[in-house]
Formats: C-alpha cells, sequence, structure tokens
C-alpha cells in the first residue's frame, strides 16, 4: 500500500497562475482533508471532505476550490495564485469522519509551493 | 475562538532522559486529543489518541496524559535516544464551521542530544 500520495512534490508559481494539486489513497478511507503548514502557524485545515461527493470548508478556504473525484482522490485548486499561497500542503486521509469514531489521520508527504 | 499553546518551540535533552512536551488549549472542551510526530520533509505521523475520560495512555516509552481541568495534556518519552529527535505536534478535536476537526499545535521540536 502506499498510503496517501501526492503530486507533484515541489511546485514554482507566478502570482495569477493557476494549478491543481493531487491527491489519492489507497486505504479506502471515507474522509479526506486538506492542509496547509507555514512557519510559525502550524498546520491549517483549508478544506476536507467527509465522504465521497460532500466537500466543506475549513479554517482557511479563500482562494481555494477542491474536488472530490472519487472515494480515493481529492484535489485542491488554486485559481489565481498568490504569494500569500506558498507553503507546503498536506493531503490526509481517515476511515471515517473524525466525530464519528476516534480516528487517526495518515498524512502524504507534502507539496512544496512557491508563488513569485 | 480556539486556541492551542505547545510550551517552547524547541526542547533539546539529553539522551536517556525523558522528554516532556506540554500542549494547552483553551476555550473549548475536546473530546479527544492526538499526538503526532513530524520529522523534516516529511508528513505527520500519528503516535497516540487519549479520551477526554481517560487520564492516561501509553505505547512502549511513550506516555501521554489528558487533564481536562487544567485543560493540559503532556507527552513524555522516557529513555529519549536521537531518533526521538522530530517535532512533536498536539492536535485536539475541536469543533468548528457546524462540524468537528483536529486543531493541530505549532509543534516543538525536540533534539535529543548524545
Amino acid at each position: 500500500n502506499a498510503g496517501v500520495t501526492q503530486t507533484p512534490k515541489f511546485q514554482v508559481l507566478k502570482t495569477g497562475q493557476s494549478m491543481t494539486l493531487q491527491c489519492a489513497q489507497d486505504m479506502n478511507h471515507n474522509s479526506m482533508y486538506w492542509y496547509r503548514q507555514d512557519p510559525g502557524m502550524g498546520l491549517r485545515l483549508i478544506y476536507y471532505s467527509a465522504s465521497e461527493g460532500t466537500t466543506d470548508k475549513g479554517e482557511v478556504p479563500n482562494g481555494y476550490n477542491v474536488s472530490r473525484l472519487n472515494k480515493r482522490e481529492f484535489s485542491l485548486r488554486l485559481e489565481s495564485a498568490a504569494p500569500s499561497q506558498t507553503s507546503v500542503y498536506f493531503c490526509a486521509s481517515s476511515e471515517a469522519e473524525l466525530i464519528l469514531s476516534y480516528n487517526e489521520q495518515f498524512f502524504g508527504p507534502g507539496t512544496r509551493l512557491t508563488v513569485l | 475562538s480556539q486556541k492551542i499553546e505547545q510550551n517552547s518551540e524547541a526542547l533539546n535533552i539529553q539522551e536517556g532522559k525523558t522528554a516532556t512536551l506540554t500542549c494547552n488549549y483553551t476555550n473549548y472542551s475536546p473530546a479527544y486529543l492526538q499526538w503526532y510526530r513530524q520529522d523534516p520533509g516529511r508528513g505527520p505521523v500519528f503516535l497516540l489518541l487519549i479520551r477526554e475520560n481517560e487520564k492516561e495512555k501509553r505505547k512502549e516509552r511513550l506516555k501521554v496524559t489528558f487533564d481536562t481541568t487544567l485543560k493540559q495534556s503532556l507527552f513524555h518519552i522516557t529513555a529519549s535516544q536521537p531518533a526521538d529527535s522530530a517535532t512533536y505536534l498536539c492536535a485536539p478535536l475541536g469543533s468548528g464551521a457546524g462540524s468537528y476537526q483536529l486543531t493541530f499545535g505549532k509543534g516543538t521540536k525536540l533534539s535529543v542530544i548524545p
């Protein structure tokens, strides 16, 4: 099992460009999450999907959109990148929605994004 | 607003000693709290979960306590080794935007010195 995979590993964008970060999990998990991690800020939730076909905003959703393509895949899109979106992005998954059971989250290796 | 504080950004400890990391939270009552380990350039890895009705949880050299009165969790690594050097994140389950989410602390970077 590969667990949670993310592509690309690194990306440099110019302000105003768009891109999609891809995430896939092979653990048959129902819930998936996108976080960003900035120095001195910790991990912050951008969007999550409790189950296939549903998505909800997290703490910092502005400037992002997500798509839960199927049970395995959850993508994050930056429509018009800004320097403030320079960060490390992590995708995670868990077996079920957090409130329903005491689930751990499994994280991917991250995407390091720089917006110039 | 919900707030999490991990006692220090960095902690240096001698090999063989017990490392104690602190996580304090305010303005909510989490049903449980998780601890993760993060190595440089990697995603966090789950270590332990403790529920609000549990005082203490152990796993090998790791021990976590949860004091809902003090709103605090302590994370202990006994007989610490250089391989334990990493950043440790606490994550209480908080509520927000109509649902429940893990809220992560900024982490404590532990360095175990041989």
